[in-house]
C-alpha cells in the first residue's frame, strides 16, 4: 500500500463549480497535512497547512483532515479558470522529522 | 514577498559529469530541504539540513549526492556522478520552523537533463 495516494484526475469543471480534492494515507503518524498548487513545470506553491484533524478555512479554499479515517481533503468554492493546476497533498510526522511524504498530485481544469 | 530562489532554471550534462545546483533560501529560514520530480511521478524527498549539516536523508540521497551551505546565502545540491535517471526537476524548500510546523517554501525548480 503507497503511503499517500491521491487520484491523478484529470479533473475538469466548470468555473463556479465546488471542487473537491481528496487524499488517504496509510500512517497514522502523520500529524500535519499541505495541499500544493503546482502550475505545469513550476514548483510547487503552498495553498493551505493543517495541524491534526479538523477543518481550516482561507479565502475560496477548505482544508480537512479526519485522522480516524486517515482522510484529507481540499475543498475549492467558486473555482476559477486560475485554479486550473496540479494540486498536491502532503504531510509529515510530528516531532523532529522534517521531510514531506507527497500524493501524485490531481490535475484540475476550470474551464471558462 | 520573499522566495526561494534557484539557477540554473536548466541544466543540460553529458553522463558521468558533476553538476551543481544552487538555491538561496528565504534569508530568516533555519531549514533547508532539496526534492526531485521526475516527469509524471511525485515529489520526492531528498535531503534535509540544518545548523550545517544534514538532519535527514532518503534511500534516493546516496554517495552521489552532498549538500553544502558554502556561505550565508546559498544552499548547494551536487551530484558527483550524473546517471540518465538523474533527469528530473529538482527543488529547493526552506521552512522557518523545525518539527513539525514544516510550512516548506519550494523555489521554482532546476530542470536537470543528463543526455
Amino acid at each position: 500500500q503507497k503511503e499517500v495516494e491521491q487520484d491523478p484526475g484529470p479533473l475538469s469543471v466548470p468555473e463556479g463549480a465546488i471542487v473537491s480534492l481528496n487524499c488517504t494515507y496509510s500512517n497514522s503518524a502523520f500529524q500535519y497535512f499541505m495541499w500544493y498548487r503546482q502550475y505545469s513545470r513550476k514548483g510547487p506553491e503552498l495553498l493551505m497547512y493543517t495541524y491534526s484533524s479538523g477543518n481550516k478555512e482561507d479565502g475560496r479554499f477548505t482544508a480537512q483532515v479526519d485522522k480516524s479515517s486517515k482522510y484529507i481533503s481540499l475543498f475549492i468554492r467558486d473555482s476559477q479558470p486560475s485554479d486550473s493546476a496540479t494540486y498536491l497533498c502532503a504531510m509529515t510526522l510530528s516531532g523532529s522529522a522534517r521531510q514531506l511524504t507527497f500524493g501524485s498530485g490531481t490535475q484540475l481544469t476550470v474551464l471558462p | 514577498e520573499p522566495e526561494v530562489t534557484q539557477t540554473p532554471s536548466h541544466q543540460v550534462t553529458q553522463m558521468g559529469q558533476e553538476v551543481i545546483l544552487r538555491c538561496v533560501p528565504i534569508s530568516n529560514h533555519l531549514y533547508f530541504y532539496w526534492y526531485r520530480q521526475i516527469l509524471g511521478q511525485k515529489v520526492e524527498f531528498l535531503v534535509s539540513f540544518y545548523n550545517n549539516e544534514i538532519s535527514e536523508k532518503s534511500e534516493i540521497f546516496d554517495d552521489q549526492f552532498s549538500v553544502e551551505r558554502p556561505d550565508g546565502s546559498n544552499f548547494t545540491l551536487k551530484i558527483r556522478s550524473t546517471k540518465l535517471e538523474d533527469s528530473a526537476m529538482y527543488f529547493c524548500a526552506s521552512s522557518e520552523r523545525s518539527g513539525g510546523a514544516n510550512e516548506a517554501f519550494f523555489g521554482q525548480g532546476t530542470r536537470l537533463t543528463v543526455v
